[in-house]
């Protein structure tokens, strides 16, 4: 399987841009990275996808290395309630029903 | 629209009770999954469904059964239950299956086994 590797804990000051890295050096051509928060006791929520191309949308930015070893996901500006464990998944090909959820991160945001 | 619900929220068995969790979606998804998740762990795969009357195994499918009578609903069942499946209990439902697809998931389901 392919792995993704991420600090198991950030912090960060709130209103200032977040920055969680994912390396994923084993990857494929065809696997896309997904990024998943979890909120305190909540289930996880979709942030973003990509495949090469840097992505934005309304959450957040996703960008990835141009050998795409590794990605990023942006919070442009980060409030309390983005304090949450984020998780760097990849969605290999020939696995495609799967969602292989690592350790993650956990973001920790000081007001 | 609900999204994806789950019940109960909370329950607490005897080792060797059953017990059925039950996981509803309003989306019309075809896909439907169980995960469980332990403490400070990431998700796990429990079992499946592809579509109405289809089910299939995950990473951790001992000790549980699944049924999907209908598209809207996915069961999990503890046939008996051991103080190693205490965990939290998510259900998810995707549109697609395929790698760009996105899951949606539950609030979750706290279960206890003493």
């Amino acid at each position: 399987d392919a792995k993704t590797t991420q600090p198991n804990s950030m912090e960060s000051n709130e209103e200032e841009p977040v920055h969680l890295p994912c390396n994923h050096s084993t990857i494929s051509g065809t696997d896309y990275i997904h990024w998943y928060r979890q909120l305190p006791s909540q289930g996880p929520e979709y942030v973003i996808h990509g495949l090469t191309s840097n992505v934005n949308n309304r959450m957040a930015s996703l960008a990835i290395a141009e050998d795409r070893k590794s990605s990023t996901l942006i919070l442009h500006r980060a409030t309390l309630r983005d304090a949450a464990v984020y998780y760097c998944i990849l969605r290999e090909a020939n696995r495609d029903d799967k969602i292989i959820f690592g350790k993650g991160t956990r973001l920790h945001i000081l007001p | 629209n609900a999204g994806v619900t789950q019940t109960p929220k909370f329950r607490v068995l005897k080792t060797g009770q059953s017990m059925t969790l039950l996981c509803a979606q309003d989306m019309n998804h075809e896909y439907m999954y169980w995960y469980r998740q332990d403490p400070g762990m990431g998700l796990r795969l429990i079992h499946y469904s592809v579509g109405e009357g289809t089910t299939a195994k995950g990473e951790v499918p001992d000790g549980y059964n699944v049924s999907r009578l209908k598209k809207q609903n996915f069961l999990l069942g503890l046939e008996s239950a051991a103080p190693s499946q205490t965990s939290v209990y998510f259900c998810a439902s995707s549109p697609l299956r395929d790698r760009t697809d996105t899951q949606y998931f539950g609030p979750g389901t706290r279960l206890t086994v003493l």
